[in-house]
């Protein structure tokens, strides 16, 4: 059974602090997807990575993606108020046994930023 | 744009009800998904469909159909609704490519008592 699981689940960071949120999923797949849901709104696309090694950034957060230890690491530098959210991982499963459009996503991590 | 459009966005229903959550996209994507999320356990994926007249079952279809007879309209079915079925669902809906993320509706916040 395929598992994505994210860590932490809950993370109280306060204003200009760094931190790591970790995603370990349990299948090979080099494509994984971040987002990004605000209370009461819809999922907001933040990253594509589609290969190992793969690095993007945005801002004050960055992506990463390690296939052969099944990781993905999203890092957020500088924390402020606004990247308060709950932030998603999700492993596409097209080209191995799946179909693209089928997605598993990890439980989310709730990001309260605090001044 | 319009993007991905769901309809309602907020339904009660009662136990035993019937209906269909709507959901439609304007991006001429082949692919398109529904997923419900609850508290604590992230979206998870109730069936999907590659193209017209083509769907699979996603992690938990009991209790769902769905069909997909045009590109634009991926509808999902609740056939006798139950209590375990309250929750949030969200449509979405992605062109061929994996390079491309899929694109979210707004969400159906659907009660059932």
């Amino acid at each position: 059974e395929l598992k994505v699981e994210q860590n932490p689940l809950f993370l109280s960071m306060q204003e200009g602090k760094n931190y790591t949120i970790y995603c370990n999923y349990s299948t090979t797949s080099d494509r994984l997807y971040w987002y990004r849901q605000d209370p009461g709104k819809s999922l907001e696309s933040l990253f594509v990575l589609l290969s190992n090694g793969a690095v993007k950034q945005e801002g004050r957060l960055m992506a990463s993606l390690d296939t052969k230890a099944r990781l993905s690491t999203l890092h957020i530098t500088a924390a402020v108020h606004d990247l308060s959210a709950t932030y998603f991982c999700a492993v596409d499963l097209s080209g191995y046994g799946g179909s693209q459009g089928n997605l598993i996503f990890g439980k989310g991590t709730k990001l309260s930023v605090k001044p | 744009n319009a993007g991905v459009t769901q309809t309602p966005k907020f339904q009660v229903l009662k136990t035993g009800q019937s209906m269909t959550l709507q959901c439609a996209q304007d991006m001429n994507h082949e692919y398109m998904s529904w997923y419900r999320q609850d508290p604590g356990m992230g979206l998870r994926l109730i069936h999907y469909s590659v193209g017209a007249g083509i769907t699979d079952q996603g992690e938990v279809p009991n209790g769902y159909n769905v069909s997909r007879s045009t590109t634009e309209d991926f509808p999902l079915r609740l056939l006798s609704a139950a209590p375990s079925q309250t929750s949030v669902y969200f449509c979405a809906s992605s062109p061929r490519g994996w390079s491309q993320p899929q694109h979210f509706g707004d969400g159906t916040r659907l009660s059932i008592l």
